[in-house]
């Protein structure tokens, strides 16, 4: 099994750009994450989705956008990219077993530089 | 979310246990001790949970304290590969699904 797999793993941006990050499982796994790291810190949530069709914010969501039409795919999209989203991306993925809600499975991360 | 206190850094000789403890005074009843580790800004990665009584996996020990204010994570024998950052997390499960609070953890480094 792959895992969680995220592409790109490296983007440059300019200012005011658009992109998206993808980010696909092969676990079947219902919840899926949206998670940023800015250097020294530690993770903080963006989005998540609790099944196909249904997403809500975490604890940053300004600046990005979601959606989720299959279980596999949870793309994260950037619109209008500033400085202030440079920071390493991660998406993870865990299972809807309650006591296995918290045993997320991490992608390898992408890292994003606005400039 | 419950927060963690854990120490900035520690030391730990190559085959040699190590003993990572985290504070957590105001956890709630149903809010479940998990460990993550990232190794070098690759993405995290689960260790162990629990909830009251200690735990062992293929990686290491969970050991909560019975008045569950605070836990030790044990690698009983580290290698240099287990130098990482160490995240201690409380999380309740149930509707807050894997929606994880990250604080600073603790940078392990091993060394021979």
């Amino acid at each position: 099994n792959a895992g969680v797999t995220q592409t790109p793993k490296f983007r440059i941006l300019k200012i005011g750009q658009s992109m998206t990050l993808q980010c696909t499982q092969d676990m079947n796994h219902n919840y899926m994450y949206w998670y940023r790291q800015d250097p020294g810190m530690g993770l903080k949530l963006i989005y998540y989705s609790v099944g196909a069709g249904i997403t809500d914010k975490g604890e940053v969501p300004n600046g990005y956008n979601v959606s989720r039409s299959t279980t596999e795919d949870f793309p994260l999209r950037l619109e209008l990219a500033a400085p202030s989203q440079t920071s390493v991306y991660f998406c993870a993925s865990s299972s809807p077993i309650e006591r296995k809600h918290g045993e997320l499975f991490f992608g390898e991360g992408s890292r994003l530089t606005v400039l | 979310d419950a927060k963690t206190t854990q120490p900035t850094s520690m030391d730990c000789a190559e085959g040699r246990a190590a003993n990572l403890p985290c504070n957590h005074s105001t956890i709630s009843g149903n809010e479940y001790v998990y460990w993550y580790r990232q190794i070098h800004s690759q993405g995290p990665q689960y260790i162990i949970h629990g909830l009251k009584n200690n735990e062992t996996n293929e990686m290491a020990s969970l050991i909560i304290t019975e008045d569950r204010k605070s836990s030790t994570l044990i690698l009983p024998h580290a290698t240099l590969r287990d130098t990482a950052v160490y995240y201690c997390i409380f999380h309740a499960g149930g509707t807050s699904y894997g929606k994880l609070t990250f604080g600073q953890g603790t940078i392990l480094t091993v060394h021979p």
